[in-house]
């Protein structure tokens, strides 16, 4: 099993609403990602988490709030966001936070309204 | 500071023409040169790692070579499914941060 899982593949949210966005691997991989991409732009990182701690924050806004409960799963928790945040939202896993390729989700597409 | 320039930033070719993608870097401590393909509204699609200078890697239509400097995809004889955005990232040994260029969107028309 190579795959990344994102559920859902589409959201859209109100700017009052709560949504989570979630990512599953079984690859045994250490680290995982969530990348944040408009259109035509590249992936830009917003937090990696290494054997289930959270390593590196871009500077990233409190309105999303990632979660790790295990070494399989990761979760990005949306409140009271904007509309500039509509955008395609990928989760990625590396066997770990060095060296490796990364392997992607197919993403959640978020609209806020 | 670590980056990555990819050009051009749009290529079309006819099938069967091949052509190169360019994608240049500068990073300290080069751990790993990576290229994907990305399809739209879909996540990025890992093709290829490269390490060292005169490396090269092949895969079907696509041949990546690595420099000091730069990396090149070589796409021979493409097809129209080979029409997607390709993208290049480096990542060193500051922090491990993966940097990714800005993308090459390839349209191939039969």
């Amino acid at each position: 099993d190579t795959e990344v899982t994102q559920t859902p593949k589409h959201l859209v949210m109100g700017m009052t609403n709560k949504k989570s966005l979630k990512c599953e691997q079984h690859m045994g991989h250490r680290a995982m990602y969530w990348y944040k991409q408009k259109a035509k732009k590249p992936p830009e990182l917003m937090f990696v988490y290494s054997y289930e701690k959270l390593s590196i924050n871009e500077s990233v806004p409190s309105r999303f709030s990632p979660e790790c409960p295990n070494s399989s799963l990761l979760n990005l928790h949306l409140h009271a966001l904007q509309p500039e945040d509509s955008a395609l939202y990928l989760c990625a896993s590396s066997q770990t936070a060095t060296n490796e390729k990364l392997f992607f989700g197919s993403g959640t597409q978020l609209s806020v309204l | 500071e670590d980056q990555v320039t990819q050009s051009p930033e749009a290529l079309r070719l006819q099938e069967g023409e091949s052509s190169s993608l360019n994608c240049s870097y500068t990073v300290s401590g080069l751990r790993g040169l990576f290229w994907y393909r990305q399809d739209p509204g879909k996540g990025p699609e890992f093709l290829f790692t490269l390490y060292s200078a005169g490396e090269e890697k092949e895969k079907e239509r696509l041949k990546a070579t690595l420099t000091k400097k730069e990396s090149f995809l070589h796409i021979t004889a493409p097809k129209p499914e080979d029409s997607a955005t390709y993208l290049c990232a480096s990542r060193g040994d500051q922090g491990g941060k993966l940097i990714f260029g800005q993308g090459t969107e390839l349209s191939v028309k039969p």
